[in-house]
């Protein structure tokens, strides 16, 4: 069981280069978002999607575009790199279960935009 | 709109030492609450989370947290602090309800173990 996987781990970006953050789950769970870590400001909700299809604006979604075409993916497009968006980037996935909400978090993606 | 605060920015405790972190949320409602662990350069780690009943949870590596309403607070403690224990640590607060599942995070609290 893999649990969320992330890809890349670490990336450098020039300004206004765009590239696609991607995040796979398999454990069937209807739930996927993402979030960015930055220090001293924990995790921040970028965008989210209740199951295939659906999908909506977190906290912070301004220059981050996604899509939801299975219930496995969720990739996360930064359409044209600024250095703002250097950040600690993190996939989850969760259900609801008799115990309430369990999130899964991939491992991160770490990217610098140069 | 749900949030919330973690007062300390970094704890430094001596190892076999107690620790404890401090959390206040702010929602309207019954929340759902998570305190994780992050080492360096890794991932997150859930290490409790509080849904409903028992005030007082117990989680993995020998933490627990306790469920205060009156206080809208989630504190994480552990009795005896190990070397390995120095990490950053996030609570975090989801909405309870079918469909959303969004947290919000705390800022974190760093934790220095020192021998």
């Amino acid at each position: 069981n893999a649990g969320v996987t992330q890809t890349p781990k670490f990336q450098v970006l020039k300004t206004g280069q765009s590239m696609t953050l991607q995040c796979a789950q398999d454990m069937n769970h209807e739930y996927m978002s993402w979030y960015r870590q930055d220090p001293g400001m924990g995790l921040r909700l970028i965008h989210y999607s209740v199951g295939a299809g659906i999908t909506d604006q977190g906290e912070v979604p301004n220059g981050y575009n996604v899509s939801r075409s299975t219930t496995e993916d969720f990739p996360l497009r930064l359409l044209s790199a600024a250095p703002s968006q250097t950040s600690v980037y993190f996939c989850a996935s969760s259900f609801q279960g008799n115990s309430g909400n369990t999130i899964y978090f991939g491992e991160g993606s770490w990217l610098t935009v140069v | 709109a749900q949030s919330v605060t973690q007062p300390d920015i970094h704890i430094t405790v001596s190892e076999g030492a107690s620790l404890e972190l401090r959390c206040n949320y702010s929602y309207g409602a019954t929340p759902y609450l998570f305190w994780y662990v992050q080492s360096p350069g890794q991932g997150l780690q859930l290490l409790l989370k509080y849904f409903s009943g028992d005030t007082l949870v117990q989680g993995i590596k020998g933490f627990e947290a306790e469920f205060k309403r009156s206080q809208s607070s989630f504190n994480l403690r552990k009795p005896s602090v190990h070397w390995s224990d120095a990490a950053e640590y996030f609570c975090a607060v989801a909405s309870v309800g079918w469909g959303d599942y969004k947290l919000s995070f705390g800022a974190g609290t760093t934790v220095t173990v020192r021998a």
